[in-house]
């Protein structure tokens, strides 16, 4: 069966400092991948999605980024972390027409 | 662009009441429609869905319904339990390339014993 791991859980980082999230998924091949992030009491912001190795697709402008260096590996990251950051990140995947699964999420906290 | 809208709540219920989330939604074509519910601290998982008009999907007491007609996908469920407490979002799945989802903002439910 297909499962997708995020990490890590929880971070706590200052402003000005770098980021990098890993979300990996298991057991599927060639899936798209996508990036949310979760205000605190808002809904989902699609930040980037993957349709294939090196294959980025932005939706907002932003001072993060993403890369997929390998066909189940998706990072996001940022060169400098904005108190607007802080958020929950969700990595999620689905084949190709099919149901959208979601990771357990890293909560990231900007200070 | 497509868009989902969603009652925003909190909902509070008292255990054992009827529930019904509203979800009406604006898309080209014929999008496959989903719920997913969110427990505290957790990723979303997937509730339901349907993938044509007419369809009902259902899962663990809940249903909803695809209604090309109104464009909805409401949210049902007899008799609320205190494990429902959670966030619900609806959702549809674009056609296309990248076939993205798109999420409405999510409906707080808090069920009190």
């Amino acid at each position: 069966s297909q499962t997708i791991h995020q990490w890590p859980a929880t971070l706590v980082q200052p402003v000005g400092s770098p980021l990098s999230l890993e979300c990996t998924v298991e057991g599927t091949s060639n899936p798209n991948l996508y990036w949310y992030r979760q205000a605190a009491g808002r809904g989902l912001q699609l930040l980037f999605y993957s349709v294939g190795i090196g294959q980025i697709s932005s939706e907002v402008p932003q001072n993060l980024s993403a890369s997929r260096p390998q066909d189940r590996q998706f990072i996001l990251s940022s060169k400098k972390l904005l108190l607007s950051d802080s958020g929950f990140y969700l990595c999620a995947w689905s084949s190709r027409g099919k149901t959208q699964y979601f990771g357990p999420g890293t909560r990231l906290l900007v200070l | 662009g497509n868009s989902v809208t969603q009652m925003e709540g909190p909902v509070t219920l008292s255990e054992e009441a009827f529930l019904t989330i509203n979800c009406t939604y604006t898309a080209t074509g014929y999008p496959s429609l989903f719920w997913y519910v969110q427990y505290p601290g957790e990723g979303l998982q997937l509730l339901l869905k349907a993938t044509k008009a007419d369809d009902k999907g259902s899962n663990k007491g809940f249903e909803a319904t695809y209604r090309k007609e109104t464009t909805s996908f409401h949210l049902e469920k007899g008799s609320v339990q205190v494990s429902d407490s959670a966030v619900y979002f609806c959702a549809l799945r674009e056609e296309g390339y990248g076939q993205n989802f798109v999420f409405g903002p999510g409906t707080r439910l808090s069920v009190l014993p």
